[in-house]
Formats: structure tokens, C-alpha cells, sequence
């Protein structure tokens, strides 16, 4: 089966410009995470989605960001104007529902340079 | 409200050592807990969960994690580390927040295998 994907794996953008990050799902989860890591801060949950519907954005530093899921298969981060201390990696993760036993299956990332 | 704390960021051990990576835990309800782990340059995957039932827990890789509610732990086990076993380690617990379960991650303890 194929697992979450993310793209693009690696991004380098001068500051001020605008960063769209993709992601897909795995079929038949509905509940999606976006998080950011960093070595100062470990991972932070930026914003989950239920059924493509926001539940909890308070995560998101700024309103430079914004999260979007317009269908059950994608889902975008988007950072305009992007800053330096953007730079991190972001993930994406699926499960099946926001239950409590329900282990979350993360995409490899996309590692994030704002330079 | 919940919290993961994972005593020691860097922990180091010869192959064929035991490995024992910990973590404490708080909750204000009954806890989920994950140990997820992280290879370099690729997302977190799950090491094993503990729901309900045997405290002991078994995962993948020859890891074990055992729940003990007295000390609010949930340390990460493994008789004999391989050189392969080199990754980050990540506790989880999940918890209500807004109407819906959502894991809080701890800082991650990175596993250094000696040769």
C-alpha cells in the first residue's frame, strides 16, 4: 500500500517568496496532521483536518501560514511571505480517525530552506 | 491536558547492548502510548502502542516497552542493539484536545550504536 506522500522532498526559496507543500494521504484515513521539526523546538502539530474539515489550527505560527484540504487525497501547507525562520521540515500524517489507539502514519517530509 | 518527557537526548551504547531509552508520561485520562522512531531523512514510523490490556508491550525490530501506571512510564527496551537500531526515538501519548485524541510527542532521544 502506499504510504503518505509529500512533495516536494526539498525546497529552496529566497525569503518573501510564497511555499505550497503537498500532501496525499493514505486511502481510507481520515484524519490529517501537518507538523513542523526543528531542532530547537522538536515537533509541533501546526493544524489537523477531520474529514477535510480544520479542527485545530491553533498550531499555526502566523497568519503567513495557512492549510487547506480540499478533498479526502490532498491537502496543502502554504507560507506567504515566506521567512528564513521558516526553514525546517515539514510533515505530513495520516491516520484513521483521531481516536485515541489510532497510530499516525507520517510522509517522509519535505525539508524547507528559506534562504 | 497530557505531557511526555524523554530523560536524555542522546543516549549511547556498544552492539549487542542492552538498549533502554525512557520516558515518563501525564495524563489526565486514562493514556494511549506510542514509541515511534525516525531514520534519517525519512518520516516517523511506529515501534509499537499501548491501548488497553498487557502491559507489556512488543514491536517490531525486537523492541519492548513496558506500561507501569505506578511511575507513569513507558520506557523503550531491547536485549541487544544493532548498529541498525541508530535512529531517533520519539514517545507519544495521546489524549483528548478539542473534542478529538491527539498524540503529544516528546523531544526524541537519539540512539548512538557503537561498534
Amino acid at each position: 500500500d502506499a504510504g503518505v506522500i509529500q512533495s516536494p522532498r526539498h525546497e529552496v526559496t529566497e525569503m518573501g517568496q510564497e511555499v505550497t507543500l503537498r500532501c496525499k494521504p493514505i486511502s481510507g484515513h481520515n484524519s490529517l496532521f501537518w507538523y513542523r521539526q526543528t531542532m530547537m523546538r522538536g515537533l509541533e502539530l501546526l493544524i489537523y483536518f477531520n474529514n477535510n474539515v480544520p479542527i485545530d489550527d491553533s498550531g499555526m505560527p502566523e497568519d503567513r501560514f495557512s492549510a487547506k484540504m480540499p478533498n479526502a487525497s490532498f491537502s496543502t501547507l502554504k507560507i506567504q511571505p515566506s521567512e528564513p525562520r521558516d526553514s525546517a521540515v515539514y510533515f505530513c500524517a495520516s491516520s484513521l480517525r483521531d481516536s485515541s489507539n489510532q497510530p499516525q502514519h507520517f510522509g517522509d517530509g519535505t525539508r524547507l530552506s528559506i534562504l | 491536558a497530557q505531557s511526555v518527557t524523554q530523560l536524555g537526548s542522546h543516549v549511547s551504547v556498544s552492539e549487542g547492548a542492552l538498549v533502554l531509552l525512557r520516558c515518563n508520561y501525564s495524563s489526565s485520562v486514562p493514556p494511549y502510548l506510542f514509541w515511534y522512531v525516525q531514520y534519517p531523512n525519512q518520516g516517523l514510523q511506529l515501534l509499537l502502542k499501548y491501548t488497553t490490556g498487557a502491559t507489556l508491550v512488543k514491536g517490531i525490530n525486537g523492541f519492548e516497552a513496558e506500561f507501569k501506571k505506578s511511575e507513569t512510564s513507558f520506557h523503550l527496551t531491547k536485549p541487544s542493539a544493532h548498529m541498525s537500531d541508530a535512529a531517533e526515538y520519539f514517545c507519544a501519548v495521546s489524549g483528548p484536545r478539542g473534542g478529538s485524541y491527539i498524540p503529544t510527542f516528546g523531544r526524541g532521544t537519539s540512539l548512538i550504536v557503537h561498534p
